[in-house]
């Protein structure tokens, strides 16, 4: 399809397993986000990437996340030795950059992790 | 304090009705600014742009007042598929479109 696609939609993670989160944004677009979506909060933005330079990461909560895009298409978010507080739902989004058409930011479905 | 505060709601009307959310966000450097729709387990979705000007698409109205840094929505002749959470959101100023969502406003409508 056209749209955002994330991988797995749903994931339960022993507490201390490693998690790999994939997200493959829409064709062409330079701008990558990836959000974690608490029950019953909105979104919170974790880290930016521009092709396949992470520009802004300040939202990540401790360095045991990290996300990547080698190529500056698919990106991966890994969360390692999970902890019952990353159970949340993440999002990915992509866009165009401002200036070059519709910036509107798409979203995926999202991944929907647990951890027990 | 968040960066941006909603009212969590419920919002429970009848069809039909006229409801109006509100939203105040913390940064007078925010540039751009959004109201986004969620459905229950689904993602978020642009419903529309704010501007300053005040903006309408069909039923829905947008306001922003950039001096009391508040943002509303006016959601007219509510219909049973208006049933979602609404989230303002804020973009701050820069290269890129970082988005800063509100907890979100859950509106029910009901028959």
């Amino acid at each position: 399809g056209a749209g955002v696609s994330q991988s797995p939609r749903y994931k339960v993670a022993k507490r201390g397993q490693d998690v790999a989160l994939r997200c493959d944004p829409i064709s062409g677009h330079v701008s990558l986000f990836w959000y974690q979506q608490a029950l019953g909060q909105g979104p919170e933005f974790l880290t930016y990437f521009q092709n396949e330079a992470q520009l802004d990461k300040s939202g990540l909560p401790s360095d045991r996340f990290f996300a990547e895009r080698p190529e500056g298409s698919v990106s991966t978010l890994k969360i390692q030795r999970t902890q019952q507080e990353d159970s949340a739902v993440y999002l990915c989004a992509s866009s165009s950059l401002p200036g070059q058409g519709n910036t509107e930011a798409f979203f995926g479905q999202g991944t929907r992790l647990t951890v027990v | 304090r968040k960066e941006v505060e909603q009212d969590p709601g419920p919002f429970n009307v009848p069809e039909g009705a006229t409801v109006a959310f509100n939203c105040t966000y913390s940064n007078s450097a925010s540039q751009s600014f959004f109201w986004y729709r969620q459905d229950c387990r689904k993602e978020p979705k642009l419903l529309m742009s704010v501007y300053s000007s005040g903006n309408e698409d069909g039923r829905f109205t947008a306001q922003l007042n950039r001096a009391s840094q508040y943002i509303s929505l006016l959601i007219r002749d509510s219909k049973l598929s208006d049933s979602a959470t609404y989230l303002c959101v804020v973009s701050p100023s820069g290269g890129y479109n970082k988005l800063i969502f509100g907890a979100g406003t859950r509106l029910a409508v009901h028959p």
